[in-house]
């Protein structure tokens, strides 16, 4: 079943430790997305990439990192975590010739 | 000035009425626009695309665009209690990305 998946959901860690929240989809997908969410409020874009080797920031200055070696996966890496970035981190995907995107179930991040 | 324009809310419709959520963009360059309902902790679900002017509509659900006006609506008709939850409006823009509104909260009461 073509999908996308996010692990791990729930994550609590204290500060200074290095994190990679996991992002794969089985949708066939070129263009992947790394969104951050607090609760109730609007979505932010932190990362794209419209295919392998590419990567973008997006509009929301993060001291995350992302890389994408493989079509189906893109991960993303906090160096060093801090009570900041607490938050939700929603992974995204959409097909090459449309715009709608898809979402994964999100990582809730929780930074002591 | 935002690019995507929601009121926050929350909006409270009587179980059974019609709720309608409204979204403005400010892109005249904007061709796609589409709507998704996210349950609180939940991830953004994808309900409607809608491409061309006039009413777009699937089950209990209505699109409007008016790009005339620049504006986007969604009908849900018969409003269940299932159906609260924020509702996102987001435009394919001229710069190639969606462009997120904030979300209005719908609150169906029973």
């Amino acid at each position: 079943e073509a999908d996308i998946y996010q692990t791990p959901r729930y994550l609590v860690i204290g500060t200074g430790k290095k994190i990679t929240l996991e992002c794969s989809q089985t949708m066939g997908h070129d263009k992947m997305y790394w969104y951050q969410q607090d609760p109730g409020m609007e979505l932010h874009l932190i990362h794209y990439s419209y295919g392998v080797n590419s990567t973008e920031k997006g509009d929301l200055s993060s001291e995350s990192t992302v890389s994408r070696i493989r079509t189906e996966h893109f991960p993303l890496t906090l160096e060093s975590a801090r009570p900041s970035h607490t938050s939700q981190y929603l992974c995204a995907s959409s097909g090459d010739s449309t715009y709608e995107q898809y979402f994964g179930p999100g990582t809730r991040l929780t930074v002591t | 000035q935002k690019e995507v324009e929601q009121n926050s809310g929350p909006l409270s419709v009587p179980e059974g009425a019609i709720a309608s959520l409204n979204c403005t963009y400010s892109d005249r360059g904007s061709q796609s626009f589409f709507w998704y309902r996210q349950y609180s902790g939940k991830s953004p679900e994808l309900i409607m695309f809608i491409y061309s002017n006039g009413d777009k509509e699937d089950g209990r659900f209505t699109a409007q665009l008016n790009k005339a006006s620049q504006y986007v609506s969604l009908l849900i008709r018969d409003s269940q209690p299932s159906d609260s939850a924020t509702y996102l409006c987001a435009a394919f823009g001229s710069n190639y990305q969606l462009i997120w509104g904030a979300g209005t909260k719908l609150i169906i009461k029973p």
